[in-house]
């Protein structure tokens, strides 16, 4: 069984739209994650979500929205989407939070025409 | 605020040639460091992690890195490489501030090739 999934593993659409990437792990871990991974690999956190608590990165725009029917799912919903929102999204869970020791999914290539 | 640098973009070696991959840090209170693996296409895998117990740390598929807290230096190594190894390498260090604790701070990560 995949620890951390994510669909859908490509998404291409045109700028303006609206779209949705979902999140799942099975590892009964309290803590999920957003990464965007730019063209040049850089990772850097979008968000993190614990027992309801949402910490979000000031710079993650607020088309960014992260929506958690439960402890085991973890969506992005991404509004008016823009060239620059062109990148791989990481979906990655951990035990609890403040745990630097993080369970990954597979990526959503996302590309923005 | 904490950071993490990777001394070179690329390494290239040839297979069964020790792997060294370099990271310095950035940090005012003692750091949790981590080595992840991006194999092409793929999600991350930690490769290990040190969280201030021993200062030699062995990971998975027989890499391991030592903490030098004198050289703030986090470097990854491997005696052998295989052609599997090739890979892309994030050197990380987990926030220790506030509302951010936890998250994770990505290097900019290190290309290895692994030539036959």
């Amino acid at each position: 069984d995949t620890a951390v999934s994510q669909t859908p593993k490509y998404l291409v659409t045109q700028m303006g739209n609206d779209k949705s990437i979902k999140c799942e792990q099975n590892l009964g871990h309290d803590t999920m994650y957003w990464y965007k991974q730019d063209s040049k690999k850089f990772l850097k956190i979008m968000f993190s979500y614990n027992n309801k608590e949402l910490i979000i990165n000031e710079t993650v725009p607020n088309r960014f929205s992260p929506k958690s029917p439960d402890k085991a799912h973890l969506n992005l919903h991404i509004n008016s989407l823009e060239l620059g929102d062109s990148a791989v999204y990481f979906c990655a869970s951990s035990r609890r939070r403040g745990d630097g020791e993080q369970y990954f999914g597979p990526g959503t290539r996302l590309t923005v025409t | 605020a904490q950071s993490v640098t990777q001394l070179d973009s690329h390494v290239s070696v040839s297979e069964g040639t020790p792997v060294l991959l370099r990271c310095n840090y950035s940090s005012s209170y003692s750091p949790s460091l981590f080595w992840y693996v991006q194999h092409p296409n793929k999600g991350l895998q930690l490769l290990l992690k040190y969280t201030s117990a021993a200062t030699l740390v062995k990971g998975i598929n027989g890499f391991e890195a030592e903490f030098k807290k004198s050289e703030t230096s986090f470097h990854l190594t491997k005696p052998s490489a295989h052609m599997s190894d090739a890979a892309e390498y994030f050197c990380v260090v987990s926030s220790n501030y506030g509302g951010s604790q936890g998250n994770l701070i990505f290097g900019k990560g290190t290309k290895l090739s692994v030539k036959p």
